[in-house]
């Protein structure tokens, strides 16, 4: 049963333009939630997260979203730059258990393309 | 800036021989796990720890073991490596309440 869903396994978005990525849980006990960045042939990079106490994260061109009562969050990156294309993992946490030490739960991921 | 450390980045190693992919992190973080990655898989977690000899199994721990035995190291063991276990593993290590810090991941390929 897969708990952090991903529904889009790519999206092709042109340079300068806004992406968005989609994510979606069935967890209700997750309260942390983050989007890593990952190339091939590297690990994944961690990008922004969020609290389940907020709805809105920002940080320079990248901004999460999360509307609990859908149990949904978005990852906007604004302007879109070749660089970002990638593959977008969201994930996430139940920091009650455990404090989080058990890790977190991915999505399958989507590869954003940045076409110029 | 937080490291983490595998010990190779390509490995390829015959059918039925243990195994052994090191993992090193620098941030004195309590807790510290291996995941595998496959396409069209996304990361699931084979193994964490959140203390030192302590070890706990994650969504797909059969095949795999791990060792603990120092803060800062984390080995993930395949007993008898198989061809279903060429994969993408991927270490990473997290203070308490917060997200994981990844290392640059290790290829393996079973022959």
């Amino acid at each position: 049963d897969q708990q952090v869903k991903q529904n889009s396994p790519s999206l092709s978005v042109q340079e300068g333009r806004i992406s968005i990525l989609n994510c979606d849980y069935t967890n209700s006990m997750f309260d942390y939630f983050l989007w890593y960045k990952k190339y091939p042939a590297e690990g994944p990079t961690f990008l922004i997260s969020i609290s389940s106490i907020k709805d809105k994260n920002e940080d320079g061109r990248f901004t999460v979203f999360l509307n609990k009562s859908a149990k949904h969050l978005s990852l906007h990156i604004v302007p879109s730059q070749p660089g970002d294309s990638a593959v977008y993992f969201c994930a996430a946490s139940d920091r009650g258990r455990l404090g989080g030490a058990d890790g977190l739960t991915f999505g399958k991921g989507t590869h954003l393309i940045i076409q110029p | 800036d937080v490291k983490v450390t595998q010990s190779s980045r390509y490995l390829v190693k015959r059918t039925g021989e243990k195994v052994f992919l090191e993992c090193v992190q620098d941030m004195d973080h309590e807790n510290m796990f291996w995941y595998r990655q496959d396409p069209g898989l996304g990361l699931r977690l084979i193994y964490f720890s959140y203390d030192v000899k302590m070890k706990e199994k994650g969504d797909i721990p059969e095949g795999y073991s791990v060792s603990r035995e120092k803060k800062e190291r984390f080995s993930l063991i395949l007993e008898s490596a198989s061809t279903n276990q060429t994969s993408m593993y991927l270490c990473a290590s997290s203070p308490q309440g917060a997200g994981a810090f990844f290392g640059q991941g290790t290829r393996l390929t079973v022959v």
